[in-house]
């Protein structure tokens, strides 16, 4: 029971790049979800999904994209990355609301 | 709006006990929650909140007071293994987590 990956653990990106950030959870959780975190701020959650086939945006959705490829899986895209969204990026995932959430390893994304 | 505020950083020593504090503003609530993230590494649950009163379970426990707008966790018996950073959200009217800054604490021997 490996709880929620998320793959690449690091990544350096130039302005300009796409990449693709994957998570998996195998709790059987219908809700996954996409943060950010930066020094000296709270979590913020990019965009989240409350079941298979749906996806909705968060606190901070502009210059990314998701998918919710099935129940485990949860997919964040960068089309065109910036130096502002060097960050963490973690995915959780939750039984329902209110539920606590079980994050991944996290994301460390530098953008030059 | 929403907001919530916790100290940035507290500093305690080992085997004492400590409470961090947590208060929110906000339209809609539907629980507080405590995380704990240690430095490099994901948020854990520690507690959820959704009633007045207290919520013990082992050396930490959560207190909410709605009507005040306030939450503290407190650590009982400091291990040096709670240094770590404390994080307090506020779940919205949505169902959404809204994140405090989180409380970086430092245990001494």
């Amino acid at each position: 029971n490996a709880g929620v990956t998320q793959t690449p653990k690091f990544r350096v990106l130039k302005t300009g790049q796409s990449m693709t950030l994957l998570c998996a959870q195998d709790m059987n959780h219908e809700y996954m979800y996409w943060y950010r975190q930066d020094p000296g701020m709270g979590l913020r959650l990019i965009h989240y999904s409350v079941g298979e086939g749906t996806t909705a945006k968060g606190e901070v959705p502009d210059g990314y994209n998701v998918s919710r490829l099935n129940k485990r899986e949860f997919s964040l895209r960068l089309e065109s990355a910036a130096p502002s969204q060097t960050s963490v990026y973690f995915c959780a995932s939750s039984l329902r609301d209110p539920h606590e959430q079980y994050f991944g390893p996290g994301t460390r994304l530098t953008v030059t | 709006g929403q907001n919530i505020d916790q100290p940035t950083e507290m500093t305690a020593t080992e085997g004492a006990i400590v409470q961090i504090n947590c208060t929110y503003q906000t339209s809609g609530f539907n629980g507080l929650f405590w995380y704990q993230q240690h430095a490099g590494e994901a948020p854990t649950f520690l507690s959820y909140n959704v009633l007045d009163g207290l919520e013990e379970k082992g050396r930490f426990s959560s207190f909410l007071s709605r009507s005040k707008g306030y939450s503290y966790l407190l650590l009982k018996e400091l291990q040096m293994k709670d240094s770590a950073s404390y994080l307090c959200a506020l779940m919205d009217s949505n169902y959404q987590l809204i994140w405090g800054a989180g409380t970086k604490l430092i245990i001494k021997p």
